[in-house]
């Protein structure tokens, strides 16, 4: 089945540790994106990239890196200079400017 | 920064009743876009209006698009319990990118 799929579901991070979270996809889209989501509120658009090899800042790329070696995978690093990372993480692959699929997300929380 | 903006922030009725989320937002688009999202979850696609149409239907959705107002509007007409979630818009303002706006929570009462 095509689709894109997240891991891991929950990630506990300790203060000043870089945690990485991964985004797959099966369905040849050349855009993924990765947003984040804090409590009762919208999607802050983190990093995205329209071609492998080349990612563009989104609002709020502070504190994050990614890569985008490979079409199928977009994997989020959360460096430890990212202060306030407790928050749902959601990744989306699309055609250029089409339908949008998005995974079932990361929930991260600092311990 | 937010690209749309969703009104109400808050919308409750009755199953059976119609519900209208509004969206405006700040610069020209290649299409605009409504998602919904159950709590907790990932987002679902509903229905995509590119900038050169006016209005789109899929069952129960109406999407209108005004260009000259940045706005747009969904419309759920005879609401179930099901439709209660999380509606966003999205816009692509920079044309390869996706902003969403702070979305509508629409609880829809059995």
């Amino acid at each position: 089945d095509g689709g894109i799929t997240q891991s891991p579901k929950y990630l506990f991070r300790k203060e000043g540790q870089n945690v990485t979270l991964s985004c797959e996809q099966n369905l040849n889209h050349d855009a993924m994106y990765w947003y984040r989501q804090d409590p009762g509120q919208g999607l802050r658009l983190i990093y995205y990239s329209q071609i492998v090899n080349d990612f563009q800042k989104g609002d709020i790329a502070e504190g994050y890196s990614v890569s985008r070696e490979k079409k199928e995978s977009f994997p989020l690093t959360v460096t430890s200079a990212q202060k306030n990372p407790t928050a749902f993480y959601l990744c989306a692959s699309s055609i250029r400017a089409g339908e949008a699929f998005f995974g079932q997300g990361t929930r991260l929380t600092v311990v | 920064s937010q690209q749309g903006e969703e009104d109400p922030q808050a919308l409750s009725i009755q199953e059976g009743e119609n519900a209208t989320m509004n969206c405006s937002y700040k610069t020209s688009i290649n299409n605009l876009q409504w998602y919904r999202q159950n709590s907790g979850r990932g987002l679902v696609h509903l229905i995509l209006i590119r900038s050169n149409e006016r209005e789109k239907h899929s069952g129960r959705l109406r999407v209108t698009l005004d260009t000259s107002k940045k706005s747009s509007s969904l419309l759920i007409t005879a609401s179930r319990a099901a439709d209660t979630a999380s509606y966003f818009c999205a816009t692509d303002p920079q044309r390869n990118d996706m902003r969403f706006g702070a979305g509508t929570r629409l609880t829809v009462k059995p």
